[in-house]
């Protein structure tokens, strides 16, 4: 059974620093690109950023680029991002997703998500 | 950056209703386009892929359709577990856009 399990979250000031984890089981972790996908309270589905399965490629929104940093450990199975100098409107849970891929490419679904994990950024 | 807009943004409907969501992209996507349903507190499942392709386990209720710049998702007759917030996500470019979603709520 494939599994997602985010970490990390929690309370932080602004202009603060947390690292979200997202761990993976029931699939070959390396071979699938990976996603970061946030929900601030009460609003819609917003992507964060992307990397691809060996980890030599990675993509961010605007709104975080400079700030957060996506990677994984193919060796632990787990999906990081690195969040620094956190804002308020950074607010949000946190999903990974999994990008479906089959026979070395990748189509762009996410067909698997993780249950979340909380970041809010306040004083 | 690709805009999605969904229309409408909030649609109340009865069991057994027939339920279509629009969505359209800010230009042409061909056929990269996604559906989910998430419903509250929970994280979004995947319906729909390559805008027509249904997800393995998802009704046959569900159906999806479009090209290009507008697409449609339905529901042919709106079960009690369809009640829920339904998003478009864009997968022909990066950022990987969502649209603002369609909350489907009981008549």
């Amino acid at each position: 059974e494939v599994q997602l399990v985010e970490s990390g979250g929690g309370l932080v000031q602004p202009g603060g620093s947390l690292r979200l984890s997202c761990a993976a089981s029931g699939f070959t972790f390396s071979s699938y690109w990976m996603h970061w996908v946030r929900q601030a309270p009460g609003k819609g589905l917003v992507w964060v950023s992307r990397i691809n399965s060996d980890g030599s490629s990675r993509n961010y929104a605007d709104s975080v680029k400079g700030r957060f940093t996506i990677s994984r450990d193919n060796a632990k199975n787990t999906l990081y991002l690195q969040m620094n100098s956190l804002r308020a409107e950074d607010t949000a849970v946190y999903y990974c997703a999994r990008e479906y891929c089959s026979g070395g490419s990748c189509y762009g679904e996410f067909d698997y998500w993780g249950q979340g994990t909380l970041v809010t950024v306040s004083s | 950056d690709i805009q999605l807009t969904q229309s409408p943004s909030f649609l109340s409907a009865s069991v057994g209703d027939r339920v279509t969501i629009t969505c359209r992209a800010s230009q042409g996507i061909s056929s990269s386009l996604a559906w989910y349903q998430q419903k509250p507190g929970k994280a979004p499942k995947l319906l729909i892929y390559a805008a027509s392709t249904l997800q393995s386990g998802v009704p046959s209720r569900f159906s999806g359709s479009g090209s290009g710049t507008e697409f449609t998702l339905t529901i042919s007759s709106l079960q009690p577990e369809d009640f829920a917030t339904y998003y478009c996500q864009q997968l022909n470019s990066y950022p990987r856009t969502f649209g603002q979603g369609t909350k489907v709520e009981i008549k």
